[in-house]
Parts: structure tokens; sequence; C-alpha cells
């Protein structure tokens, strides 16, 4: 399996607290992705990393920020937790090359009450 | 922009008989497309891919996808299926070239097989 945690799996939290997520890879590569999958929708980009400070929107990234300090670190933060952020988020990674697949981290079940 | 269909949410099949699971695609330019298998409580893997060549691509556990560029389809299917494949499985689309890979996915097709 590709070298790829994430914290907390699991995380209970109330409207407008911030919260951070972290995923961390031991892979040295070069992107890194933030996914949330909900019923009916699949996944779903948020944000994304092509280097270490280099991040880009996805398809759903309002209300979250991102922060690449360093090439294993990839930081997904909502600054002000709503409801409708319940959901399991997913990183994933992948190398130079643009064929190259994506691995993906085992998830973070959050949940926004 | 591209989107992905996935035209059934669950499929359930008898153990050993044959299972297709569809999927259509939509883009205005030339795409990557993928296949994910999601066992539960796991994350996602990566079952196959088409990037170029051959339209018919395999899995080394006996799927097969084809992709059919006028009908903008890449089903799965498996001509005997196991307990084993039991899973929730993800047709996926990214824009063709260089970069980072920005993949759209479908809804989910939910694989269950009975005994």
């Amino acid at each position: 399996d590709a070298g790829i945690t994430q914290s907390p799996r699991h995380k209970v939290t109330e409207t407008g607290t911030p919260v951070t997520l972290r995923c961390h890879q031991t892979e040295n590569h070069r992107y890194m992705y933030w996914y949330r999958q909900d019923p009916g929708h699949g996944l779903r980009l948020i944000h994304y990393s092509y280097g270490v400070k280099d991040t880009d929107k996805g398809e759903v990234s309002d209300g979250y920020s991102v922060s690449r300090s360093k090439t294993e670190d990839f930081l997904l933060t909502l600054e002000s937790a709503t409801s409708s952020q319940t959901s399991v988020y997913f990183c994933a990674i992948s190398g130079a090359g643009f064929h190259n697949e994506q691995f993906f981290g085992p998830g973070t079940r959050l949940t926004v009450l | 922009a591209q989107s992905v269909t996935q035209l059934d949410s669950q499929v359930p099949v008898f153990e050993e008989a044959p299972v297709e699971l569809r999927c259509n695609y939509s883009s205005s330019v030339s795409v990557y497309l993928f296949w994910y298998v999601q066992y539960p409580n796991q994350g996602l893997q990566l079952l196959l891919k088409y990037l170029s060549g051959s339209t018919l691509v395999e899995s080394i556990n006996g799927f097969e996808a084809e992709f059919n560029k006028s009908q903008t389809s890449f089903h799965l299917r498996k001509p005997s299926v196991h307990i084993s494949d039991t899973a929730e499985y993800f047709c996926a689309v990214s824009e063709s070239g260089q970069g980072a890979q920005k993949l759209v996915f479908g809804q989910g097709t939910r694989l269950t097989i009975n005994p």
C-alpha cells in the first residue's frame, strides 16, 4: 500500500468550530488531493496541490482552505464547520507523469452537529 | 467540463454469474477513464484504466472494461463474480494531458454478490 495516512480518522464537532484534517505521505509524490464522499455524489474534488505552497481549487472548494508547507503534508481546513460539511474526506496522492494513478488514504469521517 | 453517469446505483447478482456495471461520460476534450473499487470502510483502489491504445483494458482479478468513444461509455464487466467482489465501484474521468489529475467521479454502483 502507498504510504498515506489521514488524521484524525473520526471527528465529531459542532457547527461554527474550526476543523483541520491532515494528510501525510511517505512516497514523496508531487500531487496531493482532497475529496469528499457523499451518498449519491461519488467523490468530489475539493482542492489539490501540485507542489509545496502550490494549491488550486477543485469542484467544491467553498468553505474549505488548504495548505502545503512540506512535500509530505497536505492540510484541509474548515474555518467554520457547517452541517453540510458532514462527510467522509479522502486524501489522494499521485506522482509526476500524468498517467500515474492516484493512491487514496483510508479516509476521515467528519460529523458536524 | 466533464461529467460521469453510472446508470445503476445497486446491482445484485448471484455468485458465478456475469455482471456489467455501466458508465457513461460527457466531455468536450480528450479524456482518460478509470474504474476504482471501494471495499467496506476502506479507501479507493484503482481497478483499471484507459489512457490510449487498445480500447479493451483488463485488471488482474478478472474485470475488464471497453472504451467506446462513439457511445461515450466505459462499461465494466466480469464473466463470473465471487463473493469477494462485493464492493462499491466508481467510474471516473480526467482530462488527458500533463499536470494534476483532476478526477471527476460517477455516483458509484454498489455490487452485491449473493451465494
